[in-house]
């Protein structure tokens, strides 16, 4: 297994473009999440989805879109990027959402918005 | 919503055990209490979930009182590989959709010295 993969691993962007930032996961999992980790901070949650077809908004949501069309991909669109925007994204999965269990993080996509 | 409290960060000596507290005063019936290891430019690591009592695993041990208002992270025989970040996470994801605690605090920076 792969795991959760992310691409791509580094990006940079000028304000106001828009972006798709990729993830996938091979395991099966019907939870899928993204966060965001602004330096010296922890992770806040964006979105988030329990299934295929089902996404919801977590803690940060404003700027981004999610959907989740397969249980394998879970796609996070920046729809006119903003400086405040540059942060490292993770996604993450796990192999059930309630209650929500072990989440299997991927590597981050490191992002600046200049 | 469940907001966690902990060490912004502890010292400690290989060989020795290490204990990372969290406090969780208004945490609800259905949260759970899940850790995890974050090393730098990684995403967390999964250590350890419980719900009440004490949890142990290859790792680590979990150890939780009665009234489920903090918990304990125990790390037996730390090594200089164990220096990194600690998050404790309480929360729950509703099935009916929305989500409560499901983001990271800023956590416990352990380093580990020779």
């Amino acid at each position: 297994n792969a795991g959760v993969t992310q691409t791509p691993k580094f990006q940079v962007l000028k304000t106001g473009q828009s972006m798709t930032l990729q993830c996938a996961q091979d395991m099966n999992h019907e939870y899928m999440s993204w966060y965001r980790q602004d330096p010296g901070m922890g992770l806040r949650l964006i979105h988030y989805s329990v299934g295929a077809g089902i996404t919801d908004q977590g803690e940060v949501p404003n700027g981004y879109n999610v959907s989740r069309s397969t249980t394998e991909d879970f796609p996070l669109r920046l729809l006119s990027a903003a400086p405040s925007q540059t942060s490292v994204y993770f996604c993450a999965s796990s192999y059930r959402a309630d209650p929500l269990y072990e989440q299997y993080f991927g590597p981050g996509t490191r992002l600046t918005v200049t | 919503l469940a907001k966690t409290t902990q060490p912004i960060s502890m010292d400690s000596y290989e060989g020795q055990e290490v204990n990372i507290t969290c406090s969780h005063n208004n945490i609800a019936t259905n949260d759970y209490i899940t850790w995890y290891q974050q090393f730098p430019s990684q995403g967390p690591r999964f250590i350890i979930q419980g719900y009440k009592t004490k949890v142990t695993n290859e790792v680590a041990s979990l150890f939780i009182p009665a009234d489920r208002k903090s918990s304990t992270l125990s790390l037996p025989r730390v090594s200089l590989s164990d220096t990194a970040v600690y998050y404790c996470l309480v929360g729950v994801l509703y099935s009916g959709g929305g989500a409560d605690g499901l983001t990271f605090g800023k956590g416990t920076h352990l380093i580990i010295q020779p």
